[in-house]
């Protein structure tokens, strides 16, 4: 039993490249969540979703774009990568029931030069 | 909008003594909250949920109390340890957005032997 499973675990992006990160989960969660990581900003939704089909909005989601085609994944994609997201983005998936924790994925190591 | 604070971004305490970790949110009334716990380079792990009806809850030595009136909650290290070293993130969750999970920056907590 995997979890949760993000990939890639690294990667280096020039300014305006454009790249997709995948999240894969395996416990038949319904709802899933991309975060970035800066120092000192702590963990910040970027967007979520609560089941396959939908995406909502978070905190900081300018910039980035979702799609939850399939239950176990859920893509966040940059369009044109800019030095500002160059950061350290994590999954996580829940279920939908409220007293359950999230779990999160290894994360992905971000730079955009 | 939903606001979380957690009471400092760094706490150092002497092995064997309680860390007690704050978090204060405004703005939103949560059904549960989360504590998690994240070492470098890693995800955040899940610790412990209390529910707004319950004063408090424990596992092993960690102790959270939950004070819906003062819109804060407590976390408890009793006996810390070095190994207790590590980022403690809150999430006040549920009663508002469905599915929207929020966390608080941080405390980073430094237990020296």
């Amino acid at each position: 039993n995997a979890g949760v499973t993000q990939t890639p675990k690294f990667r280096v992006l020039k300014t305006g490249q454009s790249m997709t990160l995948l999240c894969a989960q395996d416990m038949n969660h319904e709802y899933m969540y991309w975060y970035r990581q800066d120092p000192g900003m702590g963990l910040r939704l970027i967007h979520y979703s609560v089941g396959e089909g939908t995406t909502a909005k978070g905190e900081v989601p300018d910039g980035y774009n979702v799609s939850r085609l399939k239950k176990q994944n859920f893509l966040l994609g940059l369009e044109s990568a800019a030095p500002s997201q160059t950061s350290v983005y994590f999954c996580a998936s829940k279920q939908t029931v409220m007293n359950t924790e999230a779990f999160f994925g290894q994360g992905t190591r971000l730079t955009v030069v | 909008s939903q606001k979380i604070e957690q009471n400092s971004e760094a706490l150092n305490i002497q092995e064997g003594k309680t860390a007690t970790l704050t978090c204060n949110y405004t703005n939103y009334s949560p059904a549960y909250l989360q504590w998690y716990r994240q070492d470098p380079g890693r995800g955040p792990v899940f610790l412990l949920l209390i529910r707004e009806n319950e004063k408090e809850k424990r596992k092993e030595r960690l102790k959270v109390t939950f004070d819906t009136t003062l819109k804060q909650s407590l976390f408890h290290i009793t006996a810390s340890q070095p190994a207790d070293s590590a980022t403690y993130l809150c999430a006040p969750s549920g009663g508002g957005s469905q599915g929207n999970l929020i966390f608080g920056k941080g405390t980073k907590l430094s237990v020296k032997p």
